[in-house]
């Protein structure tokens, strides 16, 4: 089977870094993905890793530990707007697993 | 523009009456999907497609059905509804061999309520 743990809920101040973690059990792991979701809209994708090593887009981050089953998404200078739900997914022998999302709320 | 179409975006049907809520993308994608969200159990999947006429149950399969006739549709049908599929559905899509690495397009979603 495949399951993904990550935090219900986590709080930040503007301006500040926040990590997001993510451990999966995947059957067949290909790589781990992220994507934002805000209120009443769609999930967007953020990024993707399959390979062991931090990958930056932006003030968005995210990193991957195949060894360890893990991964995180790091949003830098967060703003407002950064306050939404984070899902990560990891891809492998069965078609896209999404966890249980991370609600991010970024206070000023 | 690049986009996967779901309709309605707002249902309020009765128990039991059949319904279909349509998905559409204009990518040539050959993966698609059927998403259903609830709160605190987050994205679970109902049945996905990986090509015309290849079809597959996801993890919440019971009381769905879907199919696959051409390459840019991907219906969801509820035979008789009940007020537990009372939730928001999404559609996504994607390239099979890059779809992970793409990333999923999401339609805008679905919210159905079933009285």
């Amino acid at each position: 089977g495949q399951s993904l743990e990550q935090p219900s809920e986590v709080t930040a101040v503007e301006g500040a870094i926040v990590q997001i973690n993510c451990t999966y059990q995947t059957s067949g792991f290909y790589g781990l993905s992220w994507y934002q979701q805000h209120d009443g809209g769609a999930p967007t994708f953020l990024s993707y890793n399959a390979l062991d090593g931090l990958e930056e887009t932006g003030r968005f981050s995210s990193f991957l530990s195949r060894s360890d089953s893990y991964g995180y998404l790091l949003l830098q200078e967060l703003q407002m707007k950064d306050s939404a739900s984070y899902f990560c997914a990891s891809s492998g022998n069965t078609p896209l697993v999404f966890g249980k999302g991370t609600r991010l709320s970024v206070i000023a | 523009e690049a986009q996967v179409t779901q309709n309605p975006r707002y249902l309020i049907t009765v128990t039991g009456k059949k319904l279909t809520v349509t998905c559409s993308q204009n990518m040539n994608h050959e993966y698609m999907s059927w998403y259903r969200q609830d709160p605190g159990l987050g994205l679970r999947q109902i049945y996905y497609s990986m090509n015309v006429e290849v079809t597959d149950k996801g993890d919440v399969p019971e009381g769905y059905k879907v199919s696959r006739k051409e390459k840019r549709n991907f219906p969801l049908i509820l035979e008789s509804p009940s007020p537990n599929q009372t939730s928001l559905y999404f559609c996504a899509s994607s390239s099979v061999g890059q779809g992970a690495r793409d990333g999923y397009t999401f339609g805008s979603g679905t919210r159905l309520t079933v009285v």
